[in-house]
């Protein structure tokens, strides 16, 4: 079955760049996608990218795709303490619902002062 | 702005005891989803429904759901087991991967 791995924890100095990275299994993917969980709170969507893209930039927020590796990248440009959540990267295969998504199990960003 | 709400967003109960934990949406979206979240496991989903009305595959065991109108989508524990100890999410979506959750109900069984 459809399997996404990231790392659990990052932890980064405020200021820097945070890389968070998954990998996936599913070939054919339509969408992937990039929650944002912040304590005590819900998944919320932060950006999404579609399969035939390489790239797409959200102001401080750029995701690059290799499809060719199936490696997704969520990059965050001047990490500030705001951005301390759990990271989810998802990807959607071809169900419409629920079941066509499939989630890592999230990274645990740690912004260092 | 409602979106998704949940409740409710603690509770604690003995094993054998049953519960409903409510969901309601106000966006009109037809697909509406429940997961949970455990340290160290991500989400899994438990059940979701593509529209009012239908049940789209087998609810797991411990569970029941059922989906009588748009806007509600409600998760019954029928008789609590201290492994249904968990975050639950519910989230709602239209035929997108873009998922609106919940605040999330923590749900303690003792």
């Amino acid at each position: 079955g459809e399997d996404v791995e990231q790392s659990l924890f990052l932890s980064v100095r405020e200021g820097d760049s945070s890389v968070i990275n998954c990998t996936y299994t599913d070939s054919s993917s339509t969408y992937l996608y990039w929650y944002k969980q912040e304590p005590g709170a819900g998944l919320q969507l932060l950006t999404y990218i579609f399969s035939n893209m390489d790239m797409k930039q959200d102001q401080r927020l750029t995701v690059l795709l290799n499809k060719k590796d199936k490696h997704l990248s969520l990059r965050i440009a001047d990490t500030q303490t705001g951005d301390s959540a759990i990271y989810f990267c998802a990807e959607r295969g071809p169900g419409g619902g629920a079941d066509g998504l499939t989630f890592g199990k999230g990274t645990h960003l740690i912004i260092q002062p | 702005n409602a979106g998704v709400t949940q409740t409710p967003k603690f509770h604690i109960l003995k094993t054998g005891q049953s519960m409903t934990l409510q969901c309601a949406q106000d966006m009109n979206h037809g697909y509406m989803s429940w997961y949970r979240q455990d340290p160290g496991m991500g989400l899994r989903l438990i059940y979701y429904s593509a529209a009012a009305g239908t049940t789209d595959k087998e609810v797991p065991n411990g569970y029941n759901v059922s989906r009588l109108n748009t806007e509600d989508f409600p998760l019954r524990l029928v008789s609590a087991a201290p492994s249904q100890t968990s975050v639950y999410l519910c989230a709602s979506n239209m035929n997108t991967g873009e998922l609106f959750f919940g605040e999330g109900s923590r749900l303690t069984v003792l």
